[in-house]
């Protein structure tokens, strides 16, 4: 099977611009996660979805959102960036089996913000 | 807050010797899971163990589960160059969210 993908890999915006981030979950995954990653903060949780329905959320401002379509593919989006909006976003699906399942993450997409 | 706290930070070792790194977290977990990254590159999972498991074991790693001291630790045998990488405890509560750790970056000298 494919692997996680994101798109795109590599992304440079400025100050005030918003992006939107895409990713591809693994054929037959339905749960899909967002995560940041920074060197200060380490990984934070942004949000989980689950057939088109967010399941959870992580302490992030209203300016990160996100959605799910009916084949399980998912979008971010980060309306009016700032400078710590730099990082990088990973991905992640998983089959969910319940809360114990291990999680397949993409390579991540790699934001900064000018 | 981060849920989990690996320790230590950093950890420099030579070839062929055993990697211990410790997790500690703060509330009662569903399962904790170690996972793997390497260089700013997506995570990749290496074991999940379930809160009423004490120990697993797959290839080289072994983990350890002690929810009275909310801690774990995963061993790395053997050690291979191409162990270098970061190492990361995520923990969930049941609520389809899991809680990453600091991490601990591994360096494995040839």
């Amino acid at each position: 099977k494919a692997g996680v993908t994101q798109t795109p890999r590599y992304l440079i915006k400025t100050r005030g611009q918003q992006v939107t981030l895409s990713c591809s979950p693994i054929s037959g995954h339905r749960s899909v996660s967002w995560y940041q990653q920074t060197p200060g903060q380490g990984l934070q949780f942004l949000f989980e979805y689950f057939s088109e329905t967010q399941r959870n959320k992580g302490n992030f401002p209203g300016r990160f959102s996100g959605r799910q379509f009916s084949n399980s593919r998912s979008e971010m989006n980060v309306s009016t960036l700032e400078l710590g909006d730099s990082a990088l976003y990973l991905c992640a699906s998983s089959p969910d089996r319940g809360y114990s399942y291990e999680q397949y993450f993409g390579p991540g997409t790699r934001l900064t913000v000018t | 807050s981060q849920q989990g706290e690996e320790d230590p930070q950093a950890l420099s070792i030579q070839e062929g010797e055993n990697a211990t790194m410790n997790c500690s977290y703060k509330t009662s977990i569903n399962n904790l899971q170690w996972y793997r990254q390497n260089s700013g590159r997506g995570l990749v999972h290496l074991i999940l163990i379930r809160s009423n498991e004490r120990e697993k074991h797959s290839g080289r790693l072994r983990v350890t589960l002690d929810t009275s001291k909310k801690s774990s630790s995963l061993l790395i045998t053997a050690s291979r160059a191409a162990d270098t990488a970061s190492y990361f405890c995520a923990t969930s509560s049941g609520t389809y969210k899991y809680i990453f750790g600091t991490g601990t970056r591994l360096k494995v000298l040839a």
